[in-house]
């Protein structure tokens, strides 16, 4: 079955630390996404990749970093320097972000809790 | 600066009670606008995609129509399995790229 993926499914950090959350697409889509969503708001543009090896920062990239090594994974590391990373991590994908009008696909979702 | 509102927050029904929800938008530019289904705790679920105003989308009990200044999500003789959060989205080319705005949502509750 195509789809993505994301684990773990519920991730706890301490203070100071950095974690890493992973996203996996079998969709074979260029474009790869990350939001974050929190109670009462809409999702937010975190970072986003258009094809391998390039990314671009999205609406609150700030704390957070990511790679694009391979077209299937696109992980995504909320760094010690997020003041507020408690939230629900979205991944997406979409075929083209150039083509307009392609819908965006979302995983499971990972849900990060700062102890 | 570019914004999607949706209303109501929650919505309440009983089973077979149809229903609207709105999703007013106000983006320089439109390239498209998306309705998904999300429940608690998982992922978004794509529904529907409108492109231009007077286009009407159905799937199931669920149809999407949009204007040039809103969406509407008619819901008709709901079931309980329609509860969710229903959440809309549009595309705007923005900072160089396409980019998807997100409403708030509207938490539907379908009791028997």
């Amino acid at each position: 079955d195509g789809g993505i993926t994301q684990s773990p499914k519920y991730l706890f950090r301490k203070e100071g630390q950095n974690v890493t959350l992973s996203c996996e697409q079998n969709l074979n889509h260029d474009a790869m996404y990350w939001y974050r969503q929190d109670p009462g708001q809409g999702l937010r543009l975190i970072y986003y990749s258009q094809i391998v090896n390039d990314f671009q920062k999205g609406d609150i990239a700030e704390g957070y970093s990511v790679s694009r090594e391979k077209k299937e994974s696109f992980p995504l590391t909320v760094t010690s320097a997020q003041k507020n990373p408690t939230a629900f991590y979205l991944c997406a994908s979409s075929p083209q972000d150039y083509r307009s009008y392609n819908e965006q696909f979302f995983g499971p979702g990972t849900r990060l809790t700062v102890l | 600066e570019d914004q999607v509102t949706q209303s109501p927050e929650a919505l309440r029904l009983q089973e077979g009670e149809s229903s609207s929800l709105n999703c007013s938008y106000t983006v320089s530019g439109l390239r498209g606008l998306f309705w998904y289904r999300q429940d608690p705790g998982k992922g978004p679920e794509f529904l529907f995609t409108l492109y231009s105003a007077g286009e009407e989308k159905e799937k199931e009990r669920l149809k999407a129509t949009l204007t040039k200044k809103e969406s509407f999500l008619h819901i008709t003789a709901p079931k309980p399995e329609d509860s969710a959060t229903y959440l809309c989205a549009v595309r705007v080319f923005s900072g160089g790229y396409n980019k998807l705005i997100f409403g708030a949502g509207t938490r539907l509750a379908v009791h028997p």
